[in-house]
């Protein structure tokens, strides 16, 4: 069954506190991405990558970091510096050719 | 200026209507473009692609590009209740990156 998973779906953690979320794709996609979603707003992306070992910062990328080991992984650990980090995190994966992303299920993640 | 805006809705349609929704960009070196679907509480779907300038038709779907304009369209046909949803438009700039706009809000009532 391929696609792409996060986990886990809901997250609740204290400020203060890092955190990791997961990221696993078996559609042998080749680049990945994590976005950020805030309620009423559009999708902004925190870092993609291309390549095993390799990774960009996208638009919001302060405060969060990512790896990429393996080609099926990419998860995003939201470090105590991210100054709001409650929202809803996406991951996507998508080749190079069409560019077409393809999003898994999130992880709402609350801080208090 | 915003690099992908939407038209901001709500927008309200019966069932059966054709929806239209809009999405104007500002890099003129964009060349892919993308609608997603977004139930409330759910992740977005990709719905449709386009790549160059005229209509690409996928069922009920049909989307629009005109690059001189810096305009891309989804006119929704014999609208029904279940496509109630968040309509995001999606742009791949010269730089690779894909920019979201804000979304339009559909509601399509019986």
């Amino acid at each position: 069954d391929g696609g792409i998973t996060q986990s886990p779906k809901y997250l609740f953690r204290k400020e203060g506190q890092n955190v990791t979320l997961s990221c696993e794709q078996n559609l042998n996609h080749d680049a990945m991405y994590w976005y950020r979603q805030d309620p009423g707003q559009g999708l902004r992306l925190i870092y993609y990558s291309q390549i095993v070992n390799d990774f960009q910062k996208g638009d919001i990328a302060e405060g969060y970091s990512v790896s990429r080991e393996k080609k099926e992984s990419f998860p995003l650990t939201v470090t105590s510096a991210q100054k709001n980090p409650t929202a809803f995190y996406l991951c996507a994966s998508g080749g190079l050719v069409t560019y077409e992303q393809y999003f898994g299920p999130g992880t709402r993640l609350t801080v208090t | 200026q915003k690099e992908v805006e939407q038209n901001s809705g709500p927008l309200s349609v019966p069932e059966g209507a054709i929806a239209s929704l809009n999405c104007t960009y500002s890099d003129r070196g964009s060349q892919s473009f993308f609608w997603y679907r977004q139930y409330s509480g759910k992740s977005p779907e990709l719905i449709m692609s386009i790549y160059s300038n005229g209509d690409k038709e996928d069922g009920r779907f049909t989307a629009q590009l005109n690059k001189a304009s810096q305009y891309v369209s989804l006119l929704i046909r014999d609208s029904q209740p279940s496509d109630s949803a968040t309509y995001l438009c999606a742009v791949r700039g010269s730089y690779g990156k894909l920019t979201f706009g804000q979304g339009t809000i559909l509601t399509v009532h019986p």
